[in-house]
């Protein structure tokens, strides 16, 4: 089955910096990555996704990049704001499987 | 609210009990997940119905666990004989199928005592 790898498990940034999280799969069938915010006590909430048909998907100050051939995709934030501070999730499945797997998480500190 | 709905927000039971976790997901999502997610861990992904059916219950981690979806609405995730090793948050899902988004409720947090 797929394997999820996300690195680093913890990120502290300066409020206005960027912040980068990677994720790699192992199953070359996966060909959905999307990424989840989940704030404490609450469930994960989409914030961008990827099909593998492309390489870069923007949306405001989140982008996500994907590389099939390396087997590894990037969340990119910048200009971080507070807010931003919380659990982030990568996850990789063949779109129409309807089962994800999720990578172990990262949680990102935005200090003010 | 239009969001997935949980119930119990939390559980506490006993070693040997059995529970019931209950996910009412957005009105006319089709498609329903149920995830468990362990302190510090991603979610890990249990069952999928697609409508009634399951269509996907390769996640189910032992015969201890059962969910039924009975009208294509509100499903139920049931535990027999609970085990301390079950403790974590479950998580519930809705979505239009084939979009890919995933509606997460804000979970049932079980503790077995």
């Amino acid at each position: 089955g797929e394997n999820v790898e996300q690195h680093p498990s913890t990120l502290s940034v300066q409020e206005g910096d960027s912040a980068v999280i990677k994720c790699t799969y192992s199953d070359s069938a996966s060909n959905y990555f999307p990424w989840y915010k989940q704030e404490l006590g609450k469930g994960p909430q989409l914030i961008i996704d990827i099909r593998s048909n492309v390489g870069e998907k923007k949306d405001q100050r989140i982008a996500v990049t994907l590389n099939k051939t390396a087997k590894h995709f990037s969340l990119h934030i910048t200009e971080t704001q507070p807010e931003d501070s919380a659990v982030y999730f990568c996850a990789a499945s063949d779109f129409g499987n309807e089962k994800l797997t999720f990578g172990t998480g990262t949680r990102l500190t935005i200090i003010p | 609210g239009a969001g997935v709905s949980q119930t119990p927000s939390n559980k506490v039971t006993e070693k040997g009990k059995y529970v019931e976790l209950r996910c009412d997901p957005i009105s006319g999502h089709t498609a329903l997940y149920w995830y468990r997610q362990s302190l510090g861990q991603g979610p890990e992904f249990l069952i999928y119905f697609q409508g009634t059916g399951a269509a996907d219950d390769s996640g189910l981690p032992n015969d201890r666990f059962f969910a039924v979806r009975p009208e294509g609405s509100v499903s139920t995730l049931k535990i027999q004989r609970t085990e301390r090793g079950d403790s974590a948050v479950y998580l519930c899902a809705s979505s239009l199928r084939f979009t890919g988004e995933l509606f997460f409720g804000e979970g049932s947090r079980l503790t077995v005592l």
